[in-house]
């Protein structure tokens, strides 16, 4: 089946500074979002970006479909930003409505 | 327009019992995803449900299985519990089922077992 690996697995950052995750895929996908689950365990839409680029206030992804990667730019990071980012794909083999996660990018950001 | 909702949030049990998660897809909603999350095996897709249907199912034992009802609301039961069914799961609601479904998920029931 489809690989998901995201890249890195842990990431401290002063509060301010920049960042970029990423994630890797090894088919071809008709689905990728992007997540930030917080502390309480819920999962948080940020971008469904199969192709592309898309940009909301401090966060933007970029989705290379055809190079099997996609990734996420957090700037100026506030402390709330901190969690897991999780990378989550549906390959054209797989099945409607059936995300393949990514371990995840642990974030921890500092005051 | 209100999340996706599941209750209970939490819940233990004992080795050998049965436990059912009920989950509310968001309104106007028609598919439902569960999912485990441990922190071994990370985020694992159970099944899917699409119309009172089944229409997808990963790798996991019969002992896991769920239902939709005619409204979308959907319910996971898993019997004869093991300690390694201690985890977080997870559903998501899409509005339909296609190739490029947002999924929105609720807060999860962190199940127990002891």
């Amino acid at each position: 089946g489809i690989q998901v690996e995201q890249s890195p697995p842990d990431l401290i950052l002063q509060e301010g500074a920049n960042s970029t995750l990423r994630c890797n895929f090894s088919d071809s996908v008709n689905n990728l979002q992007w997540f930030h689950q917080n502390p309480w365990g819920q999962l948080i839409n940020l971008f469904y970006i199969p192709s592309g680029t898309k940009q909301n206030g401090r966060l933007s992804a970029t989705t290379v479909a055809t190079e099997r990667y996609s990734l996420l730019y957090i700037s100026s990071s506030q402390t709330t930003d901190s969690g897991v980012y999780f990378c989550a794909v549906a390959p054209f083999s797989g099945g409607y409505n059936k995300l393949i996660f990514g371990a995840g990018t642990r974030l921890a950001v500092h005051p | 327009k209100a999340g996706v909702t599941q209750t209970p949030r939490y819940l233990i049990k004992t080795r050998g019992q049965q436990v059912t998660l009920s989950c509310s897809p968001i309104s106007g909603h028609r598919s439902v995803s569960w999912y485990q999350q441990t922190p071994g095996q990370g985020l694992q897709f159970l099944f899917e449900y699409f119309s009172e249907t089944q229409r997808n199912k990963g790798n996991f034992p019969g002992r896991f299985s769920g239902r939709q009802f005619s409204n979308s609301r959907s319910e996971m039961n898993v019997s004869t519990l093991e300690l390694g069914d201690s985890a977080l799961y997870l559903c998501a609601s899409s509005l339909n089922r296609g190739p490029a479904e947002t999924q929105y998920f609720g807060p999860g029931t962190r199940l127990l077992v002891l």
